[in-house]
């Protein structure tokens, strides 16, 4: 059974730093690209970053480049995010899913930036 | 960047009885390669989204069949043939063909 996990969110200040951690199971990670997307509370979602199935390559929205970096450890089948310079409007939950057109997704970990 | 609208904003609908949500996107979705990535997920309430179809109409495994994904260029429309009451949630169009990807804003279907 395919899995996702997502973990690390939490309350952080403005300006502040987190870094989130998708834990995958259940299929070959090597073989997917993988995504993240978040979802500010009470709205839409919001494709964020990808990055390719060796690492070799990583995209990012104009609302996240130069602040988020997205990486991956295929040896421990997990994706990062890691997120600098958080603004209150970054407040969402963050999902990591699986490959471009996101066949699958996490249950989401929730990023909190607030003073 | 490639503007999806969907419609209606929300879809009143009875047990039973078809439903349709369409999405249309600012420029065509066919991609070099003859293929056309758009996408449809459900995001029932207090839950992750989940894909029902992609590129138009392919239905993703464990999908019910009442689910169809059809059209082309730019418009699209999903529609479920006869709504359960487990249909109720948001719905969500994804165009994947043009940098950067982009969503629709939702569909919330409701009894």
């Amino acid at each position: 059974e395919v899995q996702l996990v997502e973990s690390g969110g939490g309350l952080v200040q403005p300006g502040g730093s987190l870094r989130l951690s998708c834990a995958a199971s259940g299929f070959t990670f090597t073989s997917y690209s993988m995504t993240w997307v978040r979802q500010a509370p009470g709205k839409g979602l919001e494709w964020l970053a990808n990055i390719k199935e060796d690492g070799s390559e990583k995209y990012y929205v104009d609302s996240v480049k130069g602040r988020f970096t997205v990486s991956r450890d295929n040896a421990k089948n997990s994706l990062y995010l890691q997120m600098n310079s958080l603004r209150v409007e970054d407040t969402a939950i963050y999902y990591c899913a699986r490959e471009r057109q996101l066949a699958r997704w996490g249950q989401g970990t929730l990023v909190t930036v607030s003073s | 960047d490639v503007v999806m609208t969907q419609s209606p904003l929300s879809l009143p609908v009875t047990l039973g009885q078809p439903a349709a949500v369409s999405c249309r996107s600012s420029q065509s979705l066919v991609y070099r390669d003859g293929n056309t990535y758009l996408t449809w997920f459900q995001q029932r309430p207090g839950q992750s989204p989940r894909r029902l179809i992609y590129e138009v109409s392919n239905r993703d495994s464990g999908v019910p069949d009442r689910f169809s994904g059809s059209g082309s260029g730019t418009d699209f429309t999903l529609k479920i043939s006869r709504v359960e009451a487990e249909d109720v949630g948001v719905y969500y169009c994804l165009q994947a063909t043009l940098w950067p990807p982009t969503f629709g804003g939702g569909t919330k279907v409701e009894i």
